[in-house]
């Protein structure tokens, strides 16, 4: 079982819908990020968190640290908000360990 | 403000054959470098990191090899590349703890043929 698993694996929405992606991870972590990785390969970091919920534009990020479980929301989603949606976390020792990414598309 | 170049974007490259690719930050001294590589369906992987000129890291065994000759250069390389080395390869940095590399460059893609 993978340190760090993303659900769904794909996903499409329709412009305008809310979006949810959901990361689990099985070790202790000092700290989680979210990234967002365009269709060309570039990478952006959106969050980093370690505790309750961040909230940038129509990104909103929380997590759980007792469930071991984080969310990434995206409100009122547009076609460039498709990229995939990668979350990595910190472990408490060592580096980061990312999941296999959530591939969005949104439709016009 | 702080950038972050990679260079080439795509690569082409026949097995048996040497790799350089190269990373360059500004705007900011002494950042932690990292080198990832992305295979197909697979999540990021951890190659190298750096804390400082001449300190590298290794996280797997491999058949790449990494260097940092100047504080704001890291690069990658392989004498002799495998299939296996194909995919894509992400260099970034950061400036605070070691480990979360907060900006990232745009990418290589290498293909092995």
């Amino acid at each position: 079982k993978n340190e760090v698993e993303q659900s769904p694996q794909n996903l499409t929405a329709q412009e305008g819908e809310f979006i949810t992606i959901n990361c689990s991870y099985s070790v202790g972590i000092s700290a989680l990020h979210w990234l967002q990785q365009h269709p060309g390969g570039g990478i952006v970091s959106l969050f980093m968190l370690s505790s309750g919920k961040k909230k940038h534009g129509r990104l909103i990020a929380t997590i759980n640290i007792q469930e071991k479980h984080s969310s990434l929301h995206i409100t009122a989603s547009h076609p460039r908000d498709s990229a995939v949606y990668i979350c990595a976390v910190k472990r408490s020792q060592g580096n980061l360990i990312f999941g296999k990414g959530t591939k969005l598309s949104v439709k016009p | 403000s702080q950038t972050i170049h990679q260079w080439p974007a795509t690569l082409v490259q026949p097995v048996g054959s040497p790799l350089s690719l190269e990373c360059t930050v500004e705007g900011t001294s002494n950042p932690n470098l990292y080198w990832y590589r992305q295979a197909a369906g697979r999540g990021l992987q951890l190659l190298f990191y750096s804390v400082g000129i001449g300190q590298i890291s290794s996280e797997v065994p491999q058949n790449l090899s990494a260097s940092r000759p100047q504080d704001r250069q890291f690069i990658l390389s392989s004498k002799k590349l495998l299939l296996s080395d194909s995919g894509f390869y992400l260099c970034a940095w950061s400036g605070g703890p070691l480990g979360q590399p907060q900006h990232f460059g745009d990418g290589t893609r290498l293909s092995i043929l």
